[in-house]
């Protein structure tokens, strides 16, 4: 049983774009959600994050939506560059409940057309 | 700044044999985990610790054992190599505060034949 789920394993923008990557979660208990941008041949690297309580969070062309009534969360990139080209891992964990474990979605595969 | 460091790169074995890879952090974080990323399933949590001498299960754990002997470091062994093991080896750690990121090394790619 998927918690979290990522149902687009890939997706296509051209340079300048908007991206908008989805990730949807199962788990009521989850309260703090990343999202994680991966190179080949790299470790995962952490791009930014939203805390429950919170419903945007903005980090330069990077900014990560929540809706916990639906249990949805996106991640959107303003303008979209060539380098932004990584396999995108949304995580999601339950701090509350001194659990840090993260669970990962499947990954989305970003390709950015110049 | 080494931040999380795993050896080796790759590693090729036969199966039935073990090995151990190792994973070390100077951030001293308290919160050390091994993920597996295999195509199509994301990451999955094998073994986790939250400090030295404390260590449990996550989602995979069948085939891995665990010791954290030390804050640095979190090796993770294979005790009998099985080719579904074959996959790319993940470690992260993290500090114990609420709302943290994890920090991952660049990974050990392992093929079992």
């Amino acid at each position: 049983d998927q918690q979290v789920k990522q149902n687009s394993p890939s997706l296509s923008v051209q340079e300048g774009r908007i991206s908008i990557l989805n990730c949807d979660y199962t788990n009521s208990m989850f309260d703090y959600f990343l999202w994680y941008k991966k190179y080949p041949a790299e470790g995962p690297t952490f791009l930014i994050s939203i805390s429950s309580i919170k419903d945007k969070n903005e980090d330069g062309r990077f900014t990560v939506f929540l809706n916990k009534s639906a249990k949805h969360l996106s991640l959107h990139i303003v303008p979209s560059q060539p380098g932004d080209s990584a396999v995108y891992f949304c995580a999601a964990s339950r701090v509350g409940g001194s659990n840090y474990k993260l669970t990962f979605g499947k990954g989305t595969l970003l390709t950015v057309n110049p | 700044n080494a931040g999380v460091t795993q050896t080796p790169k790759f590693q090729v074995l036969k199966t039935g044999q073990s090995m151990t890879l190792q994973c070390a952090q100077d951030m001293n974080h308290e919160y050390m985990s091994w993920y597996r990323q295999d195509p199509g399933m994301g990451l999955r949590l094998i073994h986790y610790s939250v400090g030295a001498g404390i260590t449990d299960q996550g989602e995979v754990p069948n085939g891995y054992n665990v010791s954290r002997s030390t804050t640095e470091d979190f090796p993770l062994r294979l005790l009998s190599a099985a080719p579904s093991q074959t996959s790319v080896y993940f470690c992260a750690s993290s500090p114990l505060a609420m709302n943290t990121e994890a920090f991952f090394g660049q990974g050990t790619r392992l093929t079992v034949v």
